[in-house]
């Protein structure tokens, strides 16, 4: 099951910030934390995982709170394309790991609108 | 680079026929997944190959479902005989090994079973 809790939808403005929380208050101590997005009748893309630190790369920043038991996606200046489900995922490093430790397990999402 | 291959893109088959999806890993990616995904739901994982060895197919439902991995390269899933409620997209995904790496998908194979 997903560890992860996050609202069903957002909306956001164009060329506005959008921020997306999830809560993952169960997350053990060396589990990442990944979001994907999924843009309609597409496959899921990868936009960025972190761990404790804060991470940044050129679509997205990620926010992990101190406790690590939330987070928050920001993208910096929303267009319409980013219209798509966003997928928080809490993931152990599951390197050489076997059974279910190096699975991504996918919850519901939240699905953000971007609206002109 | 070509990313995650997947054919069919579309398929629609008669209730209780088997049907077979194809996937190609992006080249030097252990790590193999397969998932389901029902109109409105999240991807369900299926299963999780590490090279050739299914690691996790738990969620698997192995009295129709089937999967290989041959040589730890392309993969096949298979269901016979396939059900309504299989009408699905299945989504193949690879990254280079199950650590704290990108997972890279397919467009998927869009089932549907009348």
């Amino acid at each position: 099951d997903a560890k992860t809790t996050q609202p069903p939808s957002m909306d956001c403005a164009e060329g506005r910030a959008a921020n997306l929380p999830c809560n993952h208050s169960t997350i053990s101590g060396n589990e990442y934390v990944y979001w994907y997005r999924q843009i309609h009748s597409q496959g899921p893309q990868y936009i960025i995982h972190g761990l404790k630190n804060n991470e940044t790369n050129e679509m997205a920043s990620l926010i992990i709170t101190e406790d690590r038991k939330s987070s928050t996606l920001i993208l910096p200046h929303a267009t319409l394309r980013d219209t798509a489900v966003y997928y928080c995922i809490v993931r152990p490093p599951g390197r050489n790991y076997g059974g279910s430790q190096g699975n991504l397990i996918f919850g519901k999402g939240t699905k953000l609108s971007v609206k002109p | 680079e070509a990313g995650v291959v997947q054919s069919p893109r579309y398929k629609i088959i008669e209730k209780k026929q088997p049907v077979a999806f194809w996937c190609n890993p992006i080249s030097g990616h252990n790590t193999l997944y397969w998932y389901r995904q029902n109109l409105g739901q999240g991807p369900e994982l299926l299963i999780r190959y590490e090279n050739e060895e299914a690691v996790d197919d738990s969620q698997l439902p192995k009295d129709r479902f089937s999967a290989e991995r041959l040589k730890g390269v392309d993969s096949t899933l298979k269901i016979q005989p396939a059900e309504l409620g299989d009408s699905a997209v299945y989504l193949c995904a690879s990254s280079l090994s199950a650590g704290p790496t990108e997972a890279f998908f397919g467009q998927g194979t869009r089932l549907t079973v009348v």
